[in-house]
């Protein structure tokens, strides 16, 4: 079935580091995918999406392209801040067939330090 | 913004017991969903909802579990006995279509003992 690899965290960091979390996905068909974030104490926050091959997404600095030939999606930010640690969680759609339902990777918790 | 909510945030019961999570989606929305995350594991997908039935639900949504849009606002998710592994968060979320982005709640985290 679908899945979706992320790298183990935790990541720490420090500010203004480059970051990069790497997700990979497995996939029949064409799925979209998605960034998701999680602040402390807070619900899943979408960070940014593709919906097909070559996409970028971007937001608040954060990028990804999807890399159909690697089946690829990984996180860059070229300059991180203390604000964001959180919880970083790649996901995908597939439209193959079901209503919706994402599939998410385990999460890569991330920590920048002042 | 509008916004997803749970309540309540952290429910602890003891195993065999019913609990009730609630959520209240975005207004407009009309796809609802829950998903789960057992501590340390994957964010999994439950069961998702539309004009007032499941429209797809996993293998972990067995018949202890249930879903119910009771007025219009809320969305609920049932579990009839809870078992020691149910202890996870549970997350709650809307979208406006099948395949648009879904906003979540900040969750409920269940503790059974």
């Amino acid at each position: 079935g679908d899945s979706v690899t992320q790298m183990e965290g935790p990541v720490t960091l420090s500010e203004e580091a480059f970051l990069t979390i790497n997700c990979t996905y497995t996939a029949t068909g064409y799925p979209s995918l998605f960034w998701y974030v999680q602040y402390p104490g807070e619900g899943l926050q979408l960070l940014l999406k593709a919906t097909k091959a070559d996409d970028k997404g971007s937001n608040k600095g954060f990028e990804a392209t999807y890399r159909k030939e690697t089946t690829s999606f990984h996180l860059e930010k070229g300059s991180v801040q203390v604000s964001d640690s959180a919880v970083y969680f790649c996901a995908l759609l597939n439209y193959g067939g079901s209503q919706g339902n994402l599939i998410f990777g385990k999460g890569t918790k991330l920590s920048v330090k002042p | 913004e509008p916004e997803v909510t749970q309540t309540p945030s952290h429910q602890v019961t003891q195993m065999g017991q019913e609990v009730i999570l609630r959520c209240v989606p975005i207004s407009n929305h009309l796809y609802f969903y829950w998903y789960r995350q057992i501590l340390g594991q994957k964010v999994e997908f439950l069961v998702s909802f539309y004009n007032n039935e499941i429209s797809e639900k996993s293998e972990i949504f067995d018949d202890q579990f249930s879903v119910e849009r009771p007025d219009g606002s809320n969305f609920t998710l049932k579990i009839r006995s809870t078992k020691l592994e149910d202890s996870a968060m549970y997350f709650c979320a809307s979208g406006s279509g099948g395949y648009s982005e879904q906003y979540f709640g900040p969750g409920t985290r269940l503790t059974v003992t």
